[in-house]
């Protein structure tokens, strides 16, 4: 079984159209996160969930707004989306905010926007 | 402020040839992880350094950390074709919130 699973894959969309990136993990971790990779491969955070609350919120454009129903879940919904918005999104997790714990990473959503 | 540098930015080598990245830090560190990211992929954890000079190995993996803390190094010995990816070190200012360094992108000739 996947442990953080993050759908959908692959998203091609329009500039100006809203899109969601869903989340889930299944080892019971209590913190879970948003990296966002671009075209140089550099790994960048845009948030941090504990148990559902926002402890890190990169200086992030407020078009993002993370949503987490639950400390297994962590959503990412992107408003007006814009063309440097166009990279891979990485959702992860680790077991609780204390920096040491292995990040484990799901596969990614490759999000083009044209 | 809390910087980092990962050098080289890009690395290509003969197949059979060593390899090594290096991840320098201008503060302290509490510890450093180092993650591998297949082409394609997602990043992988690989390894954490905690002691002051620590050294770890993993068949042909070496890593180290520096005397002070600061630095830290990514070394293969003799790389295969499945070396290739990008290698990132994940430095721990100790401030809740590991960020990665830019990464090291590996490439192998055959």
């Amino acid at each position: 079984d996947t442990a953080v699973s993050q759908t959908p894959k692959y998203l091609v969309t329009q500039m100006g159209n809203d899109k969601s990136i869903k989340c889930e993990q299944n080892l019971g971790h209590d913190t879970m996160y948003w990296y966002k990779q671009d075209s140089k491969k550099f790994l960048k955070i845009m948030f941090s969930y504990n148990n559902k609350e926002l402890i890190i919120n990169e200086t992030v454009p407020n078009r993002f707004s993370p949503k987490s129903p639950d400390k297994a879940h962590l959503n990412l919904h992107i408003n007006s989306l814009e063309l440097g918005d166009s990279a891979v999104y990485f959702c992860a997790s680790s077991q609780s905010r204390e920096t040491g714990n292995t990040i484990y990473f799901g596969e990614g959503s490759w999000l083009t926007v044209v | 402020g809390q910087q980092v540098m990962q050098i080289p930015q890009y690395q290509h080598v003969q197949e059979g040839e060593d390899f090594t990245t290096y991840c320098n830090s201008s503060t302290t560190l509490s510890n450093i992880q180092w993650y591998k990211q297949r082409p394609g992929g997602h990043p992988v954890f690989l390894i954490q350094l905690v002691k002051s000079g620590e050294v770890k190995k993993q068949k042909r993996l070496t890593f180290q950390f520096g005397e002070a803390k600061k630095n830290s190094s990514l070394h293969i010995t003799a790389t295969q074709t499945t070396d290739v990816g990008t290698y990132f070190c994940a430095p721990d200012f100790g401030n809740e919130k590991l960020t990665f360094g830019t990464g090291t992108r590996l490439t192998i000739i055959p």
